[in-house]
Formats: C-alpha cells, structure tokens, sequence
C-alpha cells in the first residue's frame, strides 16, 4: 500500500516555541492532506483539510493562526504549532489521499507526532 | 458533538474466536463506513469499508455489517488471532475524504 511519512515521531519542546510537522507521501502525490488531532483516550479529531497549492480549510474551533499549514507540494504538507502551550500537546496525525484513487475512502496514515510542551 | 461512538473501550477475546466490535452514529448523512487497527507508535491502517446503501461487506476473517436504521454498524472477526490485538476504530465519511472517528476499541487476544 502507499506510504506516508510523518516526522518526527516525538518531541518535547518549551512552552512559547513552535513546531513543524512535517508529513510526507512517498510513492503516490497526494492531492489532499489531512492533520487529525488525538487526545488520550479520545478519538481522531480532525483538524483541517490542505489541498496542493491553496489554502488549509480548518475544522470549526480549530484556529488557523496557531496551527500553520503549508501544502506546497504534491508530496508534502506541514503543520505547524505556533507558540505552543501545553494545552498543545497532542499527538498529531497526518493523513493523504492520492489523486489517482479510484475510492477516496482509503486514507493513508502517517504514524504520528506525540508533542509534549513543558 | 460526538457523532460516532465506540461504547466500549476494549474487548478481550480468546485465540480462536470471534471478536465483535461495535459502533454507533448519529449522523444519517455518513455515506461511507470504515474501520482501521493501528498498533501503538504506528498510524492507523485500512482494515475493511462498507457503503451506506450495502449492509455486509466481508473480507477474508473480517466482516462488516450495517444497520441503517439503527444508525449501528459491527466489525465480525473470525476467527481471532494474536495479531489481531489492537486499536480499533470505527469512522464515518462525510464529504470528500473528511472521516470521523470513534474513540477506539483495544482489542487483546489472549492465547
């Protein structure tokens, strides 16, 4: 099956930095991408929908200036946490649709980010 | 506003026999239905799909069935193997890739 990248798998960081994501296709262009967010115990909530070349459409309660993403190209989008709070932390989970899929149903997943802010 | 729900949190089941995972929704415009296993550290993978206008989609040990009218669908898999102890989790399609999730049901296969 296609495969995506996500990296890095974890990281801790200081409260009031900020964080890349990145999330990577790697054998398929991946038209759209989508950032999923999970809470322990709880389930995969969407966050935002980037499409290549144009802007991120975000979920309802998401907010767009302290989650950056960059869809630049058909094989990589990033997410980026702005002045991370430890509210933040979060495990972040990528996930890409390739243009030639005959059915959109089959997402494929990156593993995953654990992001722990101090 | 939870519109899929994964009522139990885990399952334990013997080597050998049927798991039964369910799921619930509240939605009646979801026109699609999948259930992924993701192992820890890992990201979830497709595990099987069914259209809202089907009511059984079977996949080698894997079955899934619908239950329209009562908005429930369950995952059937039989028989179980140890490798089959993970999370699972129900999600539901609304619009063009957008899924939502249930919160996951950890699956353990005892021998």
């Amino acid at each position: 099956g296609a495969v995506v990248s996500q990296h890095p798998s974890r990281v801790i960081c200081k409260s009031g930095t900020s964080v890349k994501i990145e999330c990577r296709s790697l054998d398929f262009q991946a038209t759209t991408m989508f950032w999923y967010r999970q809470f322990p115990k709880q389930s995969l909530m969407l966050m935002a929908t980037s499409n290549e070349g144009s802007k991120a459409t975000y979920e309802q309660g998401v907010e767009k200036d302290k989650f950056l993403i960059n869809h630049a190209s058909l094989t990589l989008s990033t997410l980026t946490v702005t002045s991370a709070h430890p509210e933040d932390s979060s495990f972040y989970i990528c996930s890409a649709r390739g243009q030639e899929e005959a059915t959109n149903e089959k997402l494929f997943f990156g593993s995953g980010t654990q992001l722990s802010v101090l | 506003d939870q519109q899929v729900k994964q009522n139990s949190p885990s399952l334990s089941v013997q080597e050998g026999r049927i798991s039964i995972l369910n799921c619930d929704y509240t939605n009646s415009m979801f026109d699609y239905f999948l259930w992924y296993k993701k192992y820890p550290a890992e990201g979830p993978t497709f595990l099987i799909s069914i259209s809202s206008i089907k009511d059984k989609n079977e996949d080698g040990r894997f079955t899934v069935f619908l239950n329209k009218s009562a908005k429930h669908l369950s995952l059937h898999i039989v028989p179980s193997q140890p490798g089959d102890s993970a999370v699972y989790f129900c999600a539901a399609r609304l619009g063009w890739g957008k899924l939502q999730f249930g919160a996951g049901t950890q699956v353990v296969v005892t021998p």
